[in-house]
């Protein structure tokens, strides 16, 4: 079974702080991403990455950065928190390969920006 | 025109009714398309898999894919309590794995 899992669930964080999510996933997938999911808005792509070190922006990148170090693991980085900020965000990963592969998302973390 | 509409309900049926949902899309390049389930604070996850036009059935899931229309549905049959949940169509150009469009998703509840 794909497992990919998210270092918090909840996470409340002050305007101004640095904000660190992150994700890991077990089976040994080349892509990942990071979605934030907002009522009426659904989910919208923020950044993704093909491989290690490796980013590229999605629709909504601005007030974020990401890192990927090593493959397991893609890192979201919110370099000031503001309120807009407050959301659900959901990392997802997925093999390189043919068109029949497809995203697992892992579980979400809620984040309040007070 | 966005380029995934779908209609966020919410949907409420009594437990066996069939149910169907939709989306619509703009871009023809769309050819991989994806339905996604998610539960009340959980993430997506993958439900239904069609590439191009036609029919898919798997269970009391069936997917179907009008590429003429840019139109796009998903019918659970005999609804069960356990399929409430908000349901999420994607589709992409080049297959599941790559970016991903949503539409904003539709809340599903079947009443006992």
């Amino acid at each position: 079974d794909v497992k990919v899992t998210q270092s918090s669930r909840y996470l409340v964080k002050r305007t101004g702080e640095k904000v660190f999510l992150e994700c890991v996933q077990d089976m040994d997938h080349e892509n990942m991403f990071w979605y934030r999911q907002d009522p009426g808005l659904g989910l919208r792509l923020i950044y993704f990455s093909y491989d290690v070190k490796m980013k590229e922006k999605g629709d909504i990148p601005e007030g974020y950065s990401v890192s990927r170090e090593k493959k397991e693991r893609f890192s979201l980085i919110l370099e000031s928190a503001s309120t807009n900020q407050t959301s659900m965000y959901l990392c997802a990963s997925s093999r390189w390969g043919g068109p029949q592969e497809t995203q697992y998302f892992g579980p979400g973390t809620r984040l309040l920006v007070l | 025109q966005k380029e995934v509409e779908q209609d966020p309900g919410p949907l409420s049926v009594p437990e066996g009714a069939i149910v169907s949902l939709n989306c619509t899309y703009s871009n023809s390049a769309f050819q991989y398309f994806m339905w996604y389930r998610q539960y009340s604070r959980k993430g997506p996850e993958l439900l239904m898999y069609t590439y191009s036009s036609g029919n898919k059935e798997d269970g009391r899931f069936t997917a179907q894919v009008d590429k003429s229309s840019k139109y796009i549905s998903l019918f659970i049959r005999d609804s069960q309590p356990s399929d409430s949940a908000t349901y999420l169509c994607a589709m992409s150009p080049q297959g599941g794995s790559e970016k991903l469009v949503f539409g904003k998703g539709t809340k599903l509840t079947v009443n006992p």
